[in-house]
């Protein structure tokens, strides 16, 4: 199974957005609405962000918004914050009952 | 507290065994399904193996099929990961993360994880 694919990086200033893209194919992404996003900070375990394309999880800030369109997912995150410096990563279910991850992408508020 | 403690990681030579626990609390690990993730030093999140919260669904990343065992003991609100046949490209943190929807099938969302356990394969 073939990891997502994400950018490597993103950046942004404060109070901007920014959106981060996660592609997939049809055995994934595409056929499925099990789309995760998780924020991990260095040295900490990840956190859950957005379940199931566009769920946000209890306690999690309403700037961080998912979606998908054909076998691509994306988060959006609204009014950056310095704490949303960060690594993201995309996760889907796929065909063979499996989850795959993307390879992650490095958020840098500038 | 919600909490998921793992243990058992280590150095270990080539072809050496390992098994890790995860100790659930705050919960009942019995409603919900189970997962190891892992994390090679400085690279990014890799699904390792998922069990369902009655044991009936079990499936393993590739990389680790045949090699790995993963079960799970909800009277002590526990979770193991059997590693045998361990490779240097195993050398990881181990995470275990509770699937974020009680009564359903992992799909990959994953709301509670644990600190992590190190395991390193080196001769």
């Amino acid at each position: 199974q073939s990891a997502l694919t994400q950018p490597a990086s993103v950046s942004g200033s404060p109070g901007q957005s920014i959106t981060i893209s996660c592609t997939g194919t049809s055995s994934d992404v595409g056929g499925y609405n099990f789309v995760s996003w998780y924020r991990q900070h260095p040295g900490k375990a990840p956190k859950l962000m957005i379940y199931d394309v566009s769920k946000r999880p209890s306690g999690v800030s309403n700037h961080f918004s998912g979606s998908k369109s054909g076998n691509t997912a994306s988060l959006t995150i609204s009014g950056l914050q310095a704490e949303d410096e960060a690594d993201y990563y995309c996760s889907s279910y796929t065909s063979s009952s499996t989850v795959v991850f993307g390879g992650g992408t490095k958020l840098t508020v500038l | 507290e919600v909490q998921l403690v793992e243990s058992g990681g280590g150095l270990v030579k080539p072809g050496g065994s390992l098994r890790l626990s995860c100790a659930a609390s705050g919960f009942s690990l019995s409603s919900y399904s189970m997962n190891w993730v892992r994390q090679a030093p400085g690279k990014g999140l890799e699904w390792v193996s998922s069990i369902s919260s009655t044991s009936n669904y079990i499936y393993y990343a590739d990389s680790v099929k045949g090699r790995f065992s993963i079960s799970r003991d909800n009277a002590e609100n526990s979770l193991f990961l059997q590693m045998n046949s361990l490779r240097a490209e195993d050398t990881a943190v181990y995470y275990c993360a509770r699937d974020c929807a009680p009564g359903r099938y992992s799909y990959g969302g994953m709301d509670v994880w644990g600190q992590g356990t190190t395991v390193t394969v080196s001769s």
